[in-house]
């Protein structure tokens, strides 16, 4: 079946403006994660949700940063008044439920905020 | 906060040896371990992972050690090929109260033909 998949593969912004990335998950998967990875690191943690609710959201590195996940399915990461520490590729992968069961990533978000 | 350290950062080896990448995680609740490959451009595929019930695991040429004691863990690859060449993370969470994944920083791995 389809994997996860992400939109837009690229974003070019500018500092101060709004961006909004969305993942679509595995269908069935309960479980979804975001990470933000900068180049020559490991991915970061940012929110775990399940189902609709954000179990996790100690990740997001301030109140710029939010995210919804309104069906339990698609999810969208919002960042408000970007700033160019925000580049980075935005990963988002999703497992069949959360405890120990495997994280299928997706592409990746390459945000570039000028 | 929870940290997972990861060592070497880059590791080149001769077609047909072996390969060991080795992590430390600090928070002592972690129980599942998960091991990741990231070709480049392309995005990170669970290769192996450990539970803290277990010592060792293995999968053909990938094994995989865990010592809870010293909170250590370690991949190791045998008789690596060329197409072993890549990023490959360690990882630390918990199967239960919070499923936080934290990664570490990563190895590179290049194997020489």
């Amino acid at each position: 079946g389809a994997g996860v998949s992400q939109t837009p593969s690229n974003k070019v912004t500018e500092k101060g403006k709004y961006v909004e990335l969305r993942c679509d998950p595995i269908s069935g998967h309960t479980a979804l994660y975001w990470y933000r990875q900068s180049l020559g690191q490991g991915p970061e943690f940012l929110i775990y949700f399940q189902g609709t609710g954000a179990a996790d959201d100690s990740g997001l590195p301030n109140d710029r940063f939010f995210a919804v996940r309104p069906e339990g399915s698609v999810s969208t990461l919002k960042i408000q008044r970007t700033e160019r520490g925000d580049s980075a590729v935005y990963l988002c992968a999703s497992s069949l439920t959360g405890s120990g069961a495997t994280q299928y990533f997706g592409p990746g978000t390459r945000l570039l905020v000028l | 906060g929870e940290n997972v350290e990861q060592h070497p950062s880059t590791l080149s080896v001769q077609e047909g040896d072996s390969a060991v990448i080795k992590c430390t995680y600090s928070d002592s609740a972690s129980n599942y371990f998960p091991w990741y490959k990231q070709e480049l451009g392309k995005r990170p595929q669970l290769i192996i992972d450990i539970r803290s019930n277990v010592g060792e695991k293995k999968d053909q040429r990938i094994a995989v050690t865990l010592n809870k004691t010293a909170k250590h863990f370690s991949l190791h690859i045998t008789e690596t090929q060329p197409e072993d060449s890549a990023v490959y993370f360690c990882a630390a969470s918990k199967l239960t109260g919070g499923f936080k994944t934290i990664f570490g920083a990563g190895t590179r791995l290049f194997v020489k033909a």
